[in-house]
């Protein structure tokens, strides 16, 4: 069974500053995906940014980047030039590589970031 | 934009009677997920759909749970004899099925208090 840890409940940032935001996981697969999701106070959950365990290149997404490390299991989002919008919980989530479609999500238990004007 | 739907947003119910959500995936999706998340934990998934075949199902779903997608469109989630613990907020999202493993998009939830 996969598991995703996110080890800071909660961080702040000061606007237009630069925060990192931590997980690691566990799993035997050798295919499978990262996500970084969105979670804004009574909000849907947005996807923030997505990672293919076999691309060796980091994902970026404008001000959202990930430091994907494979052998560490690793998987840690930055946000670059904060902004207020980007107060929410984010969560950290795997799914394992599958022919026919996608499969389901294993999630961390999240972290809500701040970001303070 | 016909985003995944939710209904209702919240339900507030005594314990020990039932409930029905539904959800409305986004229209040219084949999967359809079930996931739960209570305060200050990230989802967890419950079922999930491809099309009307249900082909996972969590050992959180106890028996009390059953999920349906009879025509494969929208899905329905019945909690029978609620109890304090399904106080939760329950989360559909939809995919669609191709070899990309594209995103699951989510919806709004439904709020479940159980009184």
């Amino acid at each position: 069974a996969q598991t995703v840890t996110q080890s800071q409940p909660e961080m702040s940032v000061q606007e237009a500053e630069t925060v990192t935001l931590s997980c690691t996981y566990d799993t035997s697969e050798s295919n499978y995906y990262l996500f970084w999701y969105k979670q804004p106070p009574s909000r849907q959950m947005i996807l923030v940014i997505r990672q293919e365990a076999y691309k060796q290149q980091n994902a970026t997404e404008n001000r959202f980047s990930v430091n994907f490390q494979k052998a560490a299991k690793s998987f840690s989002l930055k946000i670059s030039d904060s902004q207020l919008g980007d107060t929410a919980m984010y969560f950290c989530a795997f799914m394992k590589r599958a022919q026919g479609g996608s499969e389901k999500l294993v999630f961390g238990k999240g972290t809500k970031l701040t970001v303070n004007p | 934009d016909t985003g995944v739907s939710q209904d209702p947003r919240h339900k507030i119910t005594k314990r020990g009677q039932n409930v029905t959500f539904r959800c409305d995936p986004i229209s040219e999706h084949n999967r359809l997920y079930w996931y739960r998340q209570t305060l200050g934990q990230g989802p967890e998934f419950l079922t999930y759909f491809q099309n009307e075949a249900q082909l996972e199902k969590s050992r959180l779903l106890s028996d009390r749970f059953s999920a349906e997608r009879p025509k494969g469109s929208f899905s329905t989630l019945e909690i029978q004899r609620t109890e304090q613990g399904d106080s939760a907020m329950y989360l559909c999202a939809s995919s669609p099925t191709d070899y990309s493993n594209q995103p699951q998009h989510f919806g709004d939830g439904t709020r479940l208090s159980i009184l």
